[in-house]
Order: structure tokens, then C-alpha cells, then sequence
């Protein structure tokens, strides 16, 4: 059974960054069959992709955070991380990293999320 | 980016009583459409793909329908369980993958 389960920080001052790592157990980054996913979800609100990696490193992000958002892969500890630079209070959220056969396809299993508050 | 509108925002409804939810897409997204359940303070879990596909372990309560820009959650017949909040996805133009806005399904 594939599990996913972030790590990381739960307090961030505005404008600095928050880092996220997604350990996945029960399976591996580099197998080549699944893209690996951050989403979040504000307090009381609906989801929003953030982007996704594949183990060879290639991504793609969300275009309203791409200028903000890195991705990377560490496929020796099977480990995924998100760097989200210049946070606002309007980051804070439940981060979820996710998994999918890629492209046209849902996302299957999920971590559990961890809260990032933005906050002095 | 396409735009994912789920309706009503809240529905009430019996144990035991039917449920259906509407998922409305901004431009067609063929079948591939993605329903997820997220209850308080856990991931939201896959139940349907394929717009009618339930994924592995969903009881057959849970059907999904629908193609291009409408579609269909209904629970047949309502379990405690099953009190929670549903999310429409869809995953044929990306970026970015677009959820809607969810739709809580609670007991009446």
C-alpha cells in the first residue's frame, strides 16, 4: 500500500519561503509510472494544484504560482519536495502531496496534508 | 484554466435518502472528470474517474454520469459515512488541474 506523508514546517513569516518534503513509502518516485503532486487548500476552502515533478525531474506548475513555485525530486530517499518563496497570509493552507499516472488521469493517493500557517 | 462549478454548496439530506450532486466545467472536459470525498481533517479520497468509474473499494452506492461539461455525483442511499464534502476534478486541460468549489453533503 502506497503511502505519502509530508513534513515541514508549520509557521512561516511572511515573504520568506516554506518548504515542504512528501516521503513516499510502499512504492517508489522513480519508478517512471506516477507524476507527483503538491495541492493545497485554505482554511475552509476548496483545492488548488500547486505543480508536479516526475522522477527525471521534469515539472509543470500551476501558472498563477509558477513564479513563486519549485518542485524537486530526491529519488534516493524517495522524496519530493515544494519551496513556495515570498509568502503572503493568503498561503496558509493544508498541503497535500498527491500522486498520478500523469497527464489525463486523477490523483489516486494523497498524504494526509500538513497546515502551513503564514504568519509574523 | 477551466473553470469547475459544483452544485447546490450544501445539500441536506436523510440517512438513507438519495443524493445527487452537479458538476458544471467551464468548456467540455470529454469523461475525464474526477469525483473526490474529503472528510474534516483528512485527504480528500478518490471515488469516481473516468466520470463513472468507481475506484478501487467504493461501494456501488456511489455512481457518477455525465460527459463534456455536465456531470452527475448521486449516492444512492445515504450512510452516516457518507457525510462529508464532495469535489468535482477535472484532469483533460492542464495546466492547471481545476477542482470545484465543493459540496457538503450534510444530514438533515
Amino acid at each position: 500500500q502506497v503511502r505519502l506523508q509530508e513534513s515541514g514546517p508549520g509557521l512561516v513569516k511572511p515573504s520568506e519561503t516554506l518548504s515542504l518534503t512528501c516521503t513516499v513509502s510502499g512504492g517508489s518516485v522513480s519508478s517512471g509510472t506516477y507524476y507527483w503532486s503538491w495541492i493545497r487548500q485554505p482554511p475552509g476552502k476548496g483545492l488548488e494544484w500547486i505543480g508536479y515533478i516526475y522522477y527525471n525531474g521534469s515539472t509543470n506548475y500551476n501558472p498563477s504560482l509558477k513564479s513563486r513555485v519549485t518542485i524537486s525530486v530526491d529519488t534516493s530517499k524517495d522524496q519530493f519536495s515544494l519551496r513556495l518563496s515570498s509568502v503572503t497570509a493568503a498561503d496558509t493552507a493544508v498541503y497535500f502531496c498527491a500522486r498520478d499516472l500523469g497527464g489525463n488521469y486523477p490523483f489516486d493517493y494523497w498524504g494526509q496534508g500538513a497546515l502551513v500557517t503564514v504568519s509574523s | 484554466e477551466i473553470v469547475m462549478t459544483q452544485s447546490p454548496a450544501t445539500l441536506s439530506v436523510s440517512p438513507g435518502e438519495r443524493a445527487t450532486l452537479s458538476c458544471r466545467a467551464s468548456q467540455s472536459v470529454s469523461s475525464n472528470l474526477a469525483w473526490y470525498q474529503q472528510k474534516p481533517g483528512q485527504a480528500p479520497r478518490l471515488l469516481i474517474y473516468g466520470a463513472s468509474t468507481r475506484a478501487t473499494g467504493i461501494p456501488a452506492r456511489f455512481s457518477g454520469s455525465g460527459s463534456g461539461t455536465e456531470f452527475t455525483l448521486t449516492i444512492s442511499s445515504l450512510q452516516s459515512e457518507d457525510f462529508a464534502i464532495y469535489y468535482c476534478q477535472q484532469y483533460n486541460n492542464w495546466p492547471p488541474w481545476t477542482f470545484g468549489q465543493g459540496t457538503k453533503v450534510e444530514i438533515k
